[in-house]
């Protein structure tokens, strides 16, 4: 598997609160992408990256904003939690445009 | 809106019997993958198709796609417990926009239950 890792693991926030999750990849992957799980939905697609500095939106993107500064590092902030954003976060890459993506072992975020 | 389809939302089986999922999906793709996801953890990708192939096999597991009928299924053969797990189709979302940069339409997954 490919090197992901995300942090925090697990995370209790209030509402209103800033909230920024991390991912980490050590593979030089070009492509990154932030997925959130939830039940009777399965993954969706938040935002992704195509290269440093490069970022687009996701199937729901509305409530988040990412950064990429270095190609191993990609960034989810929630500006302003809710608890609509009560969820699973997976982050993930991939080297090439047609390949399979490497998942990390994902966020537990809780938003009370 | 999900891309893929599961059929079945799940599935319990004998040790030794074989498993059959299906997908459908709704446009057209560049690949279709499969993950398998243990309780509580990340995905595991299982297998690439793309869209000119019409077979892949990687060890127990044998997938298909079906481009004219935007199907696809995954055989898992001779279960094993620790196949118990959920199962995900997902595309490439060209529906977003073309290239491959674009993150994938996952299903919404089958819960695969292999009793000992």
């Amino acid at each position: 598997d490919a090197g992901i890792t995300q942090s925090p693991r697990h995370k209790v926030t209030e509402t209103g609160t800033p909230v920024t999750l991390r991912c980490h990849q050590t593979e030089n992957h070009r492509y990154m992408y932030w997925y959130r799980q939830d039940p009777g939905h399965g993954l969706r697609l938040i935002h992704y990256s195509y290269g440093v500095k490069d970022t687009d939106k996701g199937e729901v993107s509305d409530g988040y904003s990412v950064s990429r500064s270095k190609t191993e590092d990609f960034l989810l902030t929630l500006e302003s939690a809710t608890s609509s954003q009560t969820s699973v976060y997976f982050c993930a890459s991939k080297g090439s445009s047609y390949n399979e993506q490497f998942f990390g072992p994902g966020t537990r975020l809780t938003v009370l | 809106s999900q891309q893929g389809e599961e059929d079945p939302q799940a599935l319990s089986i004998q040790e030794g019997e074989n498993a059959t999922m299906n997908c459908s999906y709704k446009t057209s793709i560049n690949n279709l993958q499969w993950y398998r996801q243990n309780s509580g953890r990340g995905l595991v990708h299982l297998i690439l198709i793309r869209s000119n192939e019409r077979e892949k096999h990687s060890g127990r597991l044998r997938v298909t796609l079906d481009t004219s009928k935007k199907s696809s299924s995954l055989l898992i053969t001779a279960s094993r417990a620790a196949d118990t797990a959920s199962y995900f189709c997902a595309t490439d979302a060209q529906a977003y926009s073309g290239g491959g940069a674009d993150g994938l339409t996952f299903g919404k997954g089958t819960h695969l239950i292999i009793q000992p």
